[in-house]
């Protein structure tokens, strides 16, 4: 069965203090591994999109990595503001054509 | 672009109403999905189109859930009648083509008591 499991659930980090978010996926037919920010009250925010082993992303201080088994979103130097929920996604590219979601890592960053 | 438009951004209604809610995707996106989030099961997706036409409607719960798209701007998304348990934040996504990354709109948090 197609799944997607991100870790840790949740996350508090000091300001600076640089860390890794995981998502692990088990999808036959990959053909994309989405990353997503959600702020409260507020829709998922898309990030990056990989698609091969070995790609590799970055938005200022986010950057994202991808193995045949799991992605990681590393986060250098967080500030407050990169507080949120973060979602991975897998797309399943097979007969049942949809994207496969992780439950998030909430993320705090503490001043 | 002012992105996905969804309405009405709260709706709080007794057990046994109907309820619409709706959505305006991205001009231009060809792809349209409804998802159900909530902190149990994270994001479900409910229903997606593809040109207006529905291509898999799995996710939907039950006969009481229902949705279209009439014309390429417009779609809804109707619980009838709803139920304590439909409570949860539905959101509308769009996307440019199958596989892409989807944009999301703000969501309607739905409370049924």
């Amino acid at each position: 069965e197609d799944q997607v499991t991100q870790s840790p659930e949740a996350l508090r980090l000091q300001e600076g203090e640089s860390s890794s978010l995981n998502c692990s996926y088990t999808v036959s037919g990959l053909r994309g591994l989405f990353w997503y920010r959600q702020d409260p009250g507020k829709g998922p925010e898309f990030l990056f999109t990989l698609y091969s082993a070995g790609e590799e992303k970055e938005k200022e201080r986010l950057k994202a990595t991808l193995t045949k088994k799991e992605s990681f979103l590393h986060i250098t130097a967080p500030k407050p503001e990169d507080s949120a929920t973060y979602l991975c996604a897998a797309y399943n590219a097979g007969n049942n054509r949809k994207l496969i979601w992780g439950l998030g890592t909430s993320l705090a960053v503490n001043p | 672009d002012a992105g996905v438009i969804q309405s009405p951004r709260h709706e709080v209604t007794e057990m046994g109403q109907e309820v619409t809610l709706r959505c305006k995707p991205i001009s231009g996106h060809d792809y349209l999905f409804w998802y159900r989030q909530t902190m149990m099961r994270g994001l479900e997706l409910l229903i997606y189109f593809n040109n207006n036409v529905p291509i898999d409607d799995s996710g939907m719960p039950e006969d009481r859930f229902s949705a279209k798209m009439p014309n390429a701007s417009f779609s809804t998304l109707k619980i009838q009648p709803s139920e304590p348990r439909d409570s949860a934040v539905y959101f509308c996504a769009s996307s440019f083509e199958e596989g892409y990354e989807q944009y999301f709109g703000p969501g309607t948090r739905l409370t049924v008591t």
